[in-house]
């Protein structure tokens, strides 16, 4: 069945560094679409980029990701880290060929920003 | 602009308890789903439903039973609660030319 790995945990990083989570995947779909949840603290998840077109860059509030099929992968990545980033980070699959909406979701990563 | 509810925000229960949570959304939706969310395992599926009256169990749904009564409401109840467990419930729905939109979800405390 599809899967979503996301390797790192957690992630800690001080303010103004550079930002990557890693996410790969497996489908024997063609046309699976990738998404990058973000989860504040005591908020809803939101949807943060999404995408389906390979080697096409993504980007949405300085974040941005490349869906790269060849290698199934969908890393998020962001410029210089800001305090405010800090929060729960999912990698997310769904195959919409299939006429299924059920996404499948990596186990998350938090990402840490201190000053 | 749709919103999901869910309610309660916080359940604390006793073990052996039969514990429900309720969903609800306003984005005239087909599909609803209940995860649970556990640090380090990400959200896993519980049970989902496709439409009014339709159940279709996810890869953890032993323990938990669902119902969507109508296409807007769609509860999840815990049938004995374990004691000291404690998660985080979400519910979230979508259709076919929209992402999830999830709900702000349940904490549960079981003591």
């Amino acid at each position: 069945g599809d899967s979503v790995t996301q390797k790192e945990g957690l992630v800690t990083l001080t303010e103004g560094l550079p930002v990557m989570l890693n996410c790969t995947y497996q489908t024997i779909y063609s046309n699976a679409f990738l998404f990058w949840y973000v989860h504040y603290l005591n908020e809803s998840p939101r949807l943060l980029l999404k995408s389906s077109t390979d080697n096409k860059r993504t980007e949405h509030q300085g974040f941005h990701a490349t869906l790269h099929k060849s290698s199934s992968s969908f890393h998020l990545q962001k410029s210089s880290a800001q305090l405010s980033d800090s929060a729960l980070y999912y990698c997310a699959l769904s195959d919409q060929n299939t006429g299924n909406y059920k996404y499948v979701f990596g186990a998350g990563t938090r990402l840490k920003v201190i000053a | 602009g749709g919103i999901i509810t869910q309610t309660p925000k916080f359940l604390i229960g006793q073990e052996g308890q039969k514990l429900t949570l309720k969903c609800q959304q306003n984005f005239n939706h087909d599909t609803m789903y209940w995860y649970r969310q556990d640090s380090g395992k990400g959200l896993r599926l519980i049970y989902y439903s496709i439409t009014e009256n339709d159940l279709q169990k996810g890869d953890l749904s032993e323990g938990y039973d669902a119902s969507r009564e109508k296409k807007s409401s769609f509860s999840l109840t815990v049938t004995s609660a374990q004691k000291n467990e404690m998660a985080v419930f979400l519910c979230a729905s979508t259709d076919r030319d929209s992402d999830y939109t999830f709900g702000s979800g349940t904490r549960l405390l079981v003591i």
